[in-house]
């Protein structure tokens, strides 16, 4: 079945380090891939998102692309700010036997310090 | 504003209870979904619906119930069955079943069995 592997957390860095979260699939046929974020006692935000090979997600100074030869999609900010705080999830979506299943990573926890 | 509206935020449950969490959408999306989060882990599928009137089980429907009798409420029960509910709710949709369609998210609703 469909999977997603993400780095473990928590990660801690300093405001203005360089941030990379990595995140390997498994999936059948052709995935979207996400990264979503979310805030404590909240719900999750899309972040940005790639729907086929070599796209390139952008939001917010994070960026991802889409590597089907390596099957990852590795989040990344050149400079990280305390408000980046959350925790990031990496997600696949697949449309199998009429349905549309997101599958998530476990998540990881971002802690950004002054 | 569009966007997803999930009630009570917070909700007490007494052993034995069944209780519905609420979940409307004004976003004329077809399709919605309900997601389970526990801590340190990520998001398990529980129900979801791509039209009025038809929904299908998800990874873990044991012990839940859902109904879509309107396009913008997709309501889910937790009945007496589900041994462990204490648990985070996310309801979410998306315009329909498509792999790079964007799912977008509730704030969730925690539930607590006391």
């Amino acid at each position: 079945g469909d999977s997603v592997t993400q780095m473990e957390g928590p990660v801690t860095l300093s405001e203005e380090a360089f941030l990379t979260i990595n995140c390997t699939y498994t999936a059948t046929g052709y995935p979207s891939l996400f990264w979503y974020v979310q805030y404590p006692g909240e719900g999750l935000q899309l972040l940005l998102k790639a729907t086929k090979a070599d796209d390139k997600g952008s939001n917010k100074g994070f960026e991802a692309t889409y590597r089907k030869e390596t099957t990852s999609f590795h989040l990344e900010k050149g400079s990280v700010q305390v408000s980046d705080s959350a925790v990031y999830f990496c997600a696949l979506t697949t449309v199998t036997g009429g349905g549309n299943k997101l599958t998530f990573g476990t998540g990881t926890q971002l802690k950004v310090e002054l | 504003d569009g966007g997803i509206t999930q009630s009570p935020k917070y909700l007490f449950r007494k052993e034995g209870q069944n209780v519905t969490l609420s979940c409307e959408q004004n976003l004329n999306h077809d399709a919605m979904y309900w997601y389970r989060q526990d801590p340190g882990q990520g998001l398990r599928l529980i129900y979801y619906s791509q039209i009025v009137n038809d929904f299908q089980k998800g990874d873990i429907a044991e012990g839940y119930s859902v109904s879509r009798e309107k396009k913008e409420s997709f309501p889910l029960t937790v009945t007496s069955a589900q041994k462990n509910p204490t648990a985070f709710y996310l309801c979410a949709s998306s315009i329909r079943i498509s792999s790079g369609n964007t799912i977008y998210f509730g704030e969730g609703s925690w539930l607590t069995v006391v």
